[in-house]
């Protein structure tokens, strides 16, 4: 079955600290990979995606995500985080068989990062 | 218009209400989708249209929950007698054809009491 996993479901930073989290996935079929943030308030918006060739993609925000097939992950990344990122970050893969298409979702992350 | 909108916000209702949800996606999309969002969960999926019809609404839970999307744009999601078990975010999103990239709302979130 398929299915996303998120290692870390509340990480606390420090301003200018490095951001790792982590997703891995099971799923069979060809793989087109997200992340989304939901900031406080707001509706959940896109951060990055993975359909195909370059494995290390870059998102907004100076955000990118690093696909590795042989560990069925998709961990997202940012070397120095800021307190305007404190949100909720949600790894999904897209699934597309025939008349199902659907995103699968990991349980999220809660990020809060302190100034 | 600029975005998938959805209304209303908020609603709250009693147990053994019917509600209707809607959905305004993005003009121009073809596929629709909606999803439900727990407290301390990730989104899960419903129902997904292709134009006017219903291509997988496997993800509803069970037959009080009902969608439909008459005109290819505008959708409502339909629940009967409510349960309290129904309270959730419930999110839409739309996509232009071919693509899998979806837009979402800012979601409708629904209290049964």
């Amino acid at each position: 079955a398929q299915s996303v996993s998120q290692h870390n479901h509340h990480v606390i930073l420090s301003e200018a600290a490095s951001l790792e989290l982590g997703c891995n996935y099971s799923y069979g079929g060809t793989v087109n990979l997200f992340w989304y943030v939901q900031y406080p308030g707001q509706h959940l918006q896109l951060l990055l995606k993975y359909f195909s060739g370059d494995p290390l993609v870059k998102g907004i925000k100076g955000f990118e995500a690093e696909f590795i097939k042989s560990k069925f992950s998709f961990n997202l990344r940012k070397p120095s985080v800021q307190w305007s990122d404190t949100a909720e970050y949600f790894c999904a893969v897209y699934f597309n068989a025939g008349n199902n298409r659907k995103l699968i979702w990991g349980l999220g992350t809660s990020l809060a990062v302190n100034p | 218009g600029a975005g998938v909108s959805q209304t209303p916000s908020n609603k709250v209702t009693e147990k053994g209400k019917y509600v209707e949800l809607r959905c305004d996606p993005i003009s121009g999309h073809t596929a629709l989708y909606w999803y439900r969002q727990s407290l301390g969960q990730g989104p899960e999926f419903l129902i997904y249209f292709q134009g006017t019809g219903a291509a997988d609404d496997s993800g509803l839970p069970n037959d009080r929950f009902f969608a439909v999307r008459p005109e290819g744009s505008v959708s409502t999601l339909k629940i009967q007698r409510t349960e309290r078990g129904d309270s959730a975010v419930y999110l839409c999103a739309s996509s232009s054809q071919g693509a899998n990239e979806q837009f979402f709302g800012p979601g409708t979130r629904l209290t049964v009491l």
